[in-house]
């Protein structure tokens, strides 16, 4: 069973649109929770992190958690072409020093 | 504020040659280093980590080993490239749980 899982896509999105990205975790011990934009060919940048259940906000980026479901989000609202980029759910693990990253979904954004 | 370096940024190897890519954070003190590598169409692969100077954890045994001479100075290395080693290896330092990636160095083993 894999500790973290995301739906590869690739995820079309219409420009203007919300795109809507997903992930589930195994680990239910698990405290914080990032999202990692990547895009092709350069290495994964932090968007977001967040750490309760609910919703947290930063900009156009809003983050999803429900520790009960297991499952993280990520909404990105107004979607723009620059958005187009490989999304990399990560989690922290009960008694680890890492985080563990899923395959990640790649979101294309359509003109 | 806080920056990482890695390199070299794209590197070709013959099977069987050396390796060593070097990171270097500067604008923190101890803080924690990883070396994630990183196959075509594949997730992240945590390959080491480390806590503190000469303090090197293990997550997947293969040719690679890691060295962290300096507090803020990581190094990956392998005396003898295989072809699986071909990938993106991504350097990463965290203080407080979130991670921040260096620019990656890509090898290809032929």
């Amino acid at each position: 069973q894999k500790e973290v899982e995301q739906n590869s896509g690739p995820l079309s999105v219409p420009e203007g649109a919300i795109a809507s990205l997903n992930c589930t975790y195994s680990d239910r011990g698990s405290q914080s929770f990032f999202w990692y934009r990547q895009y092709s060919g350069k290495s994964p940048e932090l968007i977001m992190f967040i750490y309760s259940n609910g919703d947290k906000e930063d900009g156009r980026f809003t983050a999803q958690l429900n520790k009960a479901s297991q499952y993280v989000s990520l909404l990105i609202r107004d979607s723009q072409p620059s958005d187009s980029a490989t999304y990399l759910c990560a989690v922290t693990q009960t008694g680890a020093n890492n985080l563990f990253f899923g395959t990640g979904t790649r979101l294309t954004i359509i003109p | 504020s806080q920056t990482i370096h890695q390199w070299p940024a794209t590197l070709v190897q013959p099977v069987g040659s050396p390796l060593s890519l070097e990171c270097t954070v500067e604008g923190t003190s101890n803080p924690n280093l990883y070396w994630y590598r990183q196959a075509a169409g594949r997730g992240l692969q945590l390959l080491f980590y480390s806590v503190g100077i000469g303090q090197i954890s293990s997550e997947v045994p293969q040719n690679l080993s890691a060295s962290r001479p300096q507090d803020r100075q990581f190094i990956l290395s392998s005396k003898k490239l295989l072809l699986s080693d071909s990938g993106f290896y991504l350097c990463a330092w965290s203080a407080s749980g979130e991670l921040f990636f260096g620019e990656g160095s890509r090898l290809t083993v032929l």
